[in-house]
């Protein structure tokens, strides 16, 4: 079955830059999107189609798919976006999710 | 703005059948190009994508629980409903319903609040 890495956890500073990476065999032919969940939520998309931002996402979101790897991008990071991040892409009519990636803003 | 809320028992005893139901508010289960799926979270773990249903019936599983899980649509109601059978602990969950959207790549762009389903022996 088709599977989906990302790093466990990932801290970052506030204001600056967190980059996280999900992995899979020829991830750029996929569309690749990514949501959020936060504490006690529901997951909430913040990216779909490798790149584009649904409505009332803050620009500081945006992706990236190529090769083997994605990458969600959170530039000027904000205590707001302390999250767990998921990646997800379809294989043979089947939904997959990333492992996973806790994002901690310290 | 299109809603959804999950209902259904949130306690199931080992062997038996989970049945949850998706109510859908602010449009039509039919009246857009949209699957419905059901996804479930463990505490503390991953999101596993359970399956969906398109409004004409017509379903996909995931390979590894196709067995024992089946969804419908009811579209008089406005709702969409998942069975999994024989569960056990390894089912106990948060379960979410979803709407995925052919037009943006099948993204999940819509999600409800989630009802946690516990498993007893």
């Amino acid at each position: 079955s088709y599977e989906l890495t990302q790093p466990p956890s990932l801290s970052v500073s506030p204001g600056q830059t967190a980059s996280v990476t999900c992995s899979g065999d020829k991830l750029g032919k996929k569309y690749v999107s990514w949501c959020q969940q936060r504490p006690g939520q529901p997951p909430v998309l913040v990216i779909y189609h490798d790149k584009k931002r649904p409505s009332g996402i803050p620009e500081r979101f945006s992706g990236s798919n190529s090769g083997n790897t994605a990458t969600l991008t959170i530039s000027g990071t904000q205590a707001m976006d302390e999250a767990d991040y998921y990646c997800q892409a379809w294989d043979n009519n089947t939904a997959v999710f990333g492992t996973g990636t806790k994002v901690t803003v310290l | 703005q299109v809603q959804l809320q999950e209902s259904g028992p949130g306690l199931v005893k080992a062997s038996q059948t989970l049945s949850l139901t998706c109510s859908v508010s602010g449009g039509s289960i039919t009246s857009y190009n949209h699957y419905w799926s059901w996804i479930r979270q463990p505490a503390g773990k991953g999101l596993e994508w359970i399956g969906r249903v398109y409004s004409s019936g017509s379903t996909d599983y995931n390979p590894s629980l196709k067995s024992r899980v089946s969804i419908s649509v009811d579209s008089s109601n406005n709702q969409f409903s998942l069975k999994l059978k024989s569960v056990t602990a390894a089912d106990t969950a948060m379960y979410f319903c979803a709407r995925d959207t052919p037009m943006i790549g099948d993204a999940f762009d819509i999600w409800g609040q989630g009802t946690m389903v516990t498993v007893s022996s």
